[in-house]
C-alpha cells in the first residue's frame, strides 16, 4: 500500500524554523516527483514546492522562496521541507503529496494525513 | 503567476442532482488541469488529471471536460458521499496553482 506520513510539524515563533519530514512507503520512491501542499485554518488549498525524482530540479511559491528549502533523501525515502524566517501566514497544515511522474511535477496522486504548523508568539 | 478561478465558490444541491463547477484559467494551459476533492479534515484526493482523465479508482459519475481555457468537473448524479469541497489546479507551469475552491453542499 503506497503511504506518506508526515511529521515535524508544531508550534513555532515567528522567525524561528522548523524541518518537515515525509516517510513514503509503498512504491518506488526515486522515480516520482513529490510536493508540499499546504492549507490555513478555513483556507483553501496553497502548493508550496515541489521536487523531481532525482531531486535535481526544485520549485518553489513565491510567498516562500528563499525562506523553504525542500530536499529528498532516496536512500531513505524521505522528503523534507526545511522552513526558516517562519512568519505567522505560514501557519498552515502541511500535506506531503507524491506526483504520477519523475519530472516535471504534474498532478498528486496520493497525499499524506498532513502536519500542523503554527507561527505565534 | 496563471491565476486559476473556479464558479461558483459554493453551491447547494440535492443527491441525484448533476452538480457542474468551472474552472477559468488567466492563460492557456493546454489541457493540464488537475480536479480535487477533499472532505472536512481529510487531505485531498485526485479525481480527474490532464483535464478529462478519470484516476483509478474514482467512480464514473465524475467526469471532467476543457475548452480553450475553462474547465468543467461534472459529477452526473450526486451522491451522499460526493458532498465535499473541489479544487482545480493547474500543472501548465511548474508553479502549481490551485482555485480557490467549490464546496457542494445540501
Amino acid at each position: 500500500e503506497v503511504q506518506l506520513l508526515e511529521s515535524g510539524g508544531g508550534l513555532v515563533q515567528p522567525g524561528g524554523s522548523l524541518t518537515l519530514s515525509c516517510a513514503a512507503s509503498g512504491f518506488t520512491f526515486s522515480t516520482y516527483a513529490m510536493g508540499w501542499v499546504r492549507q490555513a485554518p478555513g483556507e483553501g488549498l496553497q502548493w508550496v514546492s515541489s521536487i523531481s525524482g532525482s531531486g535535481d530540479s526544485t520549485y518553489y511559491a513565491d510567498s516562500v522562496k528563499g525562506r523553504f528549502t525542500i530536499s529528498r533523501d532516496n536512500s531513505k525515502n524521505t522528503l523534507y521541507l526545511q522552513m526558516n524566517s517562519l512568519r505567522a501566514e505560514d501557519t498552515a497544515v502541511y500535506y506531503c503529496a507524491k506526483d504520477q511522474y519523475f519530472n516535471p511535477p504534474y498532478a498528486a496522486d496520493v497525499w499524506g494525513q498532513g502536519t500542523t504548523v503554527t507561527v505565534s508568539s | 503567476d496563471i491565476q486559476m478561478t473556479q464558479s461558483p465558490s459554493a453551491l447547494s444541491a440535492s443527491v441525484g442532482d448533476r452538480v457542474t463547477i468551472t474552472c477559468r484559467a488567466s492563460q492557456t494551459i493546454s489541457r493540464n488541469l488537475n480536479w480535487y476533492q477533499q472532505k472536512p479534515g481529510k487531505a485531498p484526493k485526485l479525481l480527474i488529471y490532464a483535464a478529462s482523465n478519470l484516476q483509478t479508482g474514482v467512480p464514473s459519475r465524475f467526469s471532467g471536460s476543457e475548452s480553450g481555457t475553462d474547465f468543467t468537473l461534472t459529477i452526473s448524479s450526486l451522491q451522499p458521499e460526493d458532498f465535499a469541497t473541489y479544487y482545480c489546479q493547474q500543472s501548465y507551469s511548474t508553479l502549481w496553482t490551485f482555485g480557490q475552491g467549490t464546496k457542494v453542499e445540501i
